[in-house]
């Protein structure tokens, strides 16, 4: 049964470069979400993202944004990027109000230079 | 919104040892997880434990709803389990998404 998958591992971006990290949901789940991780920090929730919904959102700014496909898979963009957003991004995925927990994927790790 | 307090925030400990890892929480909460963090960033799920007892091998959880608090035991701890720990909670008016403590940095030296 495979897990939460995302892609990339890693990425070097640019400041003012756009980004677009994308994410898989473990078989059976049909909820996504995204979180940002800094350095030596616990994971920030960005958004979940349901029924291709955006359902909630953390204190992120609009150039975070995302969308989650008919077969739950999720993207999650960043526009216009800063060296602040320089980060490890995780995705989880969960059944529909955290049932059973969340899942979370190995990360995509962005440099932004 | 929910606060969620760690303790220790790091702990060091020689291979055997036994340790106990603590987790307050402000808020009733709908669900409780124990998250191991590896090297490569990876949260592995240790436990979903939002009330009562679980085991698993070597580690163990008990969260006390009532009483807004949850423990993570690792008994005879080896190298391996180096790492940060992070407990997470959504809470009873929020079930859709996770607040993460500050984590407890592990160092188990063999």
């Amino acid at each position: 049964d495979a897990g939460v998958t995302q892609s990339p591992t890693h990425l070097i971006k640019t400041r003012g470069q756009q980004v677009t990290l994308r994410c898989s949901p473990k078989s059976g789940h049909d909820t996504v979400s995204w979180y940002q991780q800094a350095l030596g920090q616990g994971p920030q929730f960005i958004f979940q993202y349901y029924e291709e919904e955006e359902r909630q959102r953390g204190n992120f700014p609009d150039r975070f944004s995302g969308h989650q496909f008919p077969n739950y898979s999720s993207e999650l963009n960043v526009n216009a990027l800063l060296l602040g957003d320089s980060a490890l991004y995780l995705c989880a995925s969960s059944l529909v109000g955290g049932k059973e927990g969340y899942t979370f994927g190995s990360g995509t790790r962005l440099t932004v230079v | 919104g929910i606060q969620v307090e760690q303790s220790p925030p790091d702990l060091i400990l020689q291979e055997g040892a036994n340790s106990t890892l603590r987790c307050n929480f402000s808020d009733s909460v709908n669900n409780l997880q124990w998250f191991h963090q590896n090297p490569w960033g990876q949260l592995i799920n240790l436990f979903y434990i939002p009330s009562g007892t679980k085991q698993n091998g070597r580690l163990s959880a008990t969260t006390v709803a009532t009483e807004r608090y949850s423990l993570l035991y690792i008994s005879s701890s080896q190298t391996t389990d180096s790492g940060v720990y992070f407990c997470a909670v959504d809470s009873l008016g929020s079930n859709y998404k996770l607040t993460f403590g500050k984590g407890t940095l592990l160092t188990v030296n063999p």
